[in-house]
């Protein structure tokens, strides 16, 4: 299974772009990425998932370069509702999740 | 969207009893199904994937003799925990897939507390 490395934490305000790397060094060629958000005691959201180049959602969008050892999850014009931790996972063959330690993002006013 | 519920949403129980917590795929079939516990600040730990009709796969450390799991159908996971104990207190969630490479979602988990 691959293993993702992301910021521990990052901070915003409303109305920013906010943007979180993910590394995956390891990615298999079957592999894909996918990217989850998470309230406190709550179960994860599914926020969008690719395998290459761009994807495209009313949410968010993922880039994702050709080598494929990392992506970027983007959050347009986030808003306070947005405070929450971000997953972001390498999916491997028997649908297997990993999940890291997130990234915590707080928009502040 | 793919909706997964869990039942009860928090339980309260006495060491030593046994817990039974569901897992449901409302509106699609789960050929496979898993389990999560989540400590405070922590992030998601995968206890056990189930698929239907078939045992459960356990991670290296679960004990498989004391969260027992059951996919007796395409849309319902079991997980007892068995003989709770404190250190058994925790937050449980379970997932649920179509199909491989398809995926995931979340139920909107389950909260254990052993006294």
């Amino acid at each position: 299974l691959a293993k993702t490395t992301q910021p521990i934490s990052m901070d915003s305000y409303e109305g920013q772009e906010v943007n979180i790397t993910c590394s995956h060094n390891n990615i298999a060629t079957n592999d894909y990425i996918t990217w989850y958000q998470q309230f406190p005691s709550q179960g994860p959201r599914f926020i969008i998932q690719g395998y290459k180049t761009k994807v495209t959602n009313e949410v968010a969008s993922l880039f994702i370069p050709a080598d494929r050892k990392s992506s970027t999850l983007s959050l347009p014009r986030v808003s306070l509702s947005d405070t929450a931790v971000y997953y972001c996972l390498v999916v491997a063959a028997g649908n297997k999740l990993t999940f890291g330690g997130g990234t915590r993002v707080l928009v502040k006013p | 969207g793919a909706v997964v519920s869990q039942h009860p949403s928090w339980v309260i129980c006495k060491s030593g009893t046994s817990v039974k917590i569901e897992c449901r795929s409302l509106d699609f079939q789960a050929t496979t199904m898993f389990w999560y516990r989540q400590f405070p600040k922590q992030s998601l730990m995968l206890m056990a994937t189930s698929n239907e009709g078939s045992k459960a796969t356990y991670e290296q450390g679960v004990e498989k003799d004391k969260f027992l799991i059951n996919h007796a159908s395409l849309t319902l996971s079991t997980l007892t925990v068995t003989s709770a104990h404190p250190e058994d207190s925790s937050f449980y969630i379970c997932s649920a897939t179509p199909g491989l490479q398809e995926t995931q979602y979340f139920g909107p988990g389950t909260r254990l507390l052993v006294l």
